[in-house]
């Protein structure tokens, strides 16, 4: 099956700092790819659409100007958690759709 | 996208067939039914998606009958490796969004 990858598969930053997470799709084009948030014993809920060469499509409630999402191009969507604060901790997904959806293997970020 | 409900654990044992039930009473005429395991700290993992009827990979069976209200996940003879969280979602083929339930937790035990 199409694999998608993420990296970091974790990082550990200070309070205040960005922290940029990127999702790749390895052996297919992904015009569009969409970002996850999963916080312990939960599940998943969608964030925003990346869209190639176009702006991000945020879920309610999901600040824009606090995750940044950039789709640079058909395999590559960024995103950048800013001035990250503890409550930001939690399991970043990332996939990109094919005949279904591929799920990267997630990044767990820890701000402390 | 269509809601779904899931029981939200399961237990059985090594060697057991689970069967894992989801309804979906408001799927639309051209949503898919696909299922994804996850594992803790692990993206889902695609196993297996149908229209109607039965579909039968390397390891999993999709059974779905004629009204599409409702579809059951059959794992054959489970392993401790297949404890994991299973999520049914119900969309349009390449799906748009995905909308997770709360999935079930399969518990499989020696």
């Amino acid at each position: 099956g199409a694999v998608v990858s993420q990296h970091p598969s974790w990082v550990i930053c200070k309070s205040g700092t960005s922290v940029k997470i990127e999702c790749r799709s390895l052996d297919f084009q992904a015009t569009t790819m969409f970002w996850y948030r999963q916080f312990p014993k939960q599940s998943l809920m969608l964030m925003a659409t990346s869209n190639e060469g176009s702006k991000a499509t945020y879920e309610q409630g999901v600040e824009k100007d606090k995750f940044l999402i950039n789709h640079a191009s058909l395999t590559l969507s960024t995103l950048t958690v800013t001035s990250a604060h503890p409550e930001d901790s939690s399991f970043y997904i990332c996939s990109a759709p094919l005949e279904t959806q591929y799920f990267g293997p997630g990044t767990r970020l820890l701000v402390l | 996208l269509a809601k779904t409900t899931q029981p939200i654990s399961m237990d059985s044992y090594e060697g057991q067939e689970v069967n894992i039930t989801c309804s979906h009473n408001n799927i639309a005429t051209n949503d898919y039914i696909t299922w994804y395991q996850q594992f803790p700290s692990q993206g889902p993992r695609f196993i297996i998606q149908g229209y109607k009827t039965k579909v039968t990979n390397e390891v999993a069976s999709l059974f779905i009958p004629a009204d599409r209200k409702s579809s059951t996940l059959s794992l054959p003879r489970v392993s401790l490796s297949d404890t994991a969280v299973y999520y049914c979602l119900v969309g349009p083929p390449g799906y748009s969004t995905l909308t997770f339930g709360k999935g079930t937790m399969l518990l499989v035990s020696p």
